[in-house]
């Protein structure tokens, strides 16, 4: 079987920080995704890529970047962190039929 | 409202009981999934449901789809506490899933 790991599992940074998560799969999935979940609410999709060196902008993309430099990893840049951004970031990689395989998150707090 | 941003529906029942969780989707979909998501973890497939299928079982879980209300069904009968999670319903479409806005389940031992 497969799985997902994003690093770090807690990240800190400081507002106006600009903060990197990441993201690896060995499922060799051709798509992946960042989603930021808020607490006591649903995912948010922020961007997602149908294969290496592609991004697609979600419903959130505003504030992040992110990159995609080999099939089995994605990054999620914040640009600049904000205090509002306390949040957990899930990546997830998707099989051909449509199911997705989530990692167990990034925790956000931003000081 | 965007997708995810509504607050989670909260449903608090006792171990034993039977328990349905609803779901409304907005765009045209062949396959509804559900996935439960535990406190720490990232959410998971636990049954799907083709629009070729109107009930789908699985153990103690049983999926309805209703495509000419876009709407689907999860009932967990029997619950136990660690059935205690949330619950999305989600729908592939191109190559995004839209998620519903999920049910938190308490299941009180």
């Amino acid at each position: 079987g497969g799985i997902i790991t994003q690093t770090p599992k807690f990240l800190i940074g400081q507002e106006g920080q600009k903060l990197t998560l990441k993201c690896q799969q060995n499922f060799n999935h051709d798509t992946m995704y960042w989603y930021r979940q808020d607490s006591g609410k649903g995912l948010r999709l922020i961007y997602y890529s149908i294969t290496e060196n592609d991004l697609q902008k979600g419903d959130l993309s505003e504030g992040y970047d992110a990159s995609r430099e080999k099939k089995s990893s994605f990054s999620l840049t914040v640009t600049s962190a904000q205090k509002n951004e306390m949040a957990v970031f899930l990546c997830a990689s998707r099989t051909g039929v449509g199911e997705q395989y989530f990692g167990p998150g990034t925790r956000l707090t931003v000081l | 409202s965007q997708w995810g941003e509504e607050n989670l529906q909260a449903l608090s029942i006792q171990e034993g009981e039977d328990v349905t969780m609803n779901c409304s989707y907005k765009t045209y979909t062949t396959v509804v999934q559900w996935y439960r998501q535990k406190s720490g973890k990232g959410p998971a497939l636990i049954i799907l449901i083709r629009s070729n299928e109107r009930e789908k079982r699985s153990g103690r879980l049983r999926a309805t789809l209703d495509t000419s209300s876009q709407s689907s069904s999860l009932s967990i009968t029997g619950t136990l506490a660690t059935d205690t999670a949330v619950y999305f319903c989600a729908t592939p479409n191109n190559n995004r899933i839209f998620f519903g806005d999920g049910t938190q389940l308490v299941v009180k031992p």
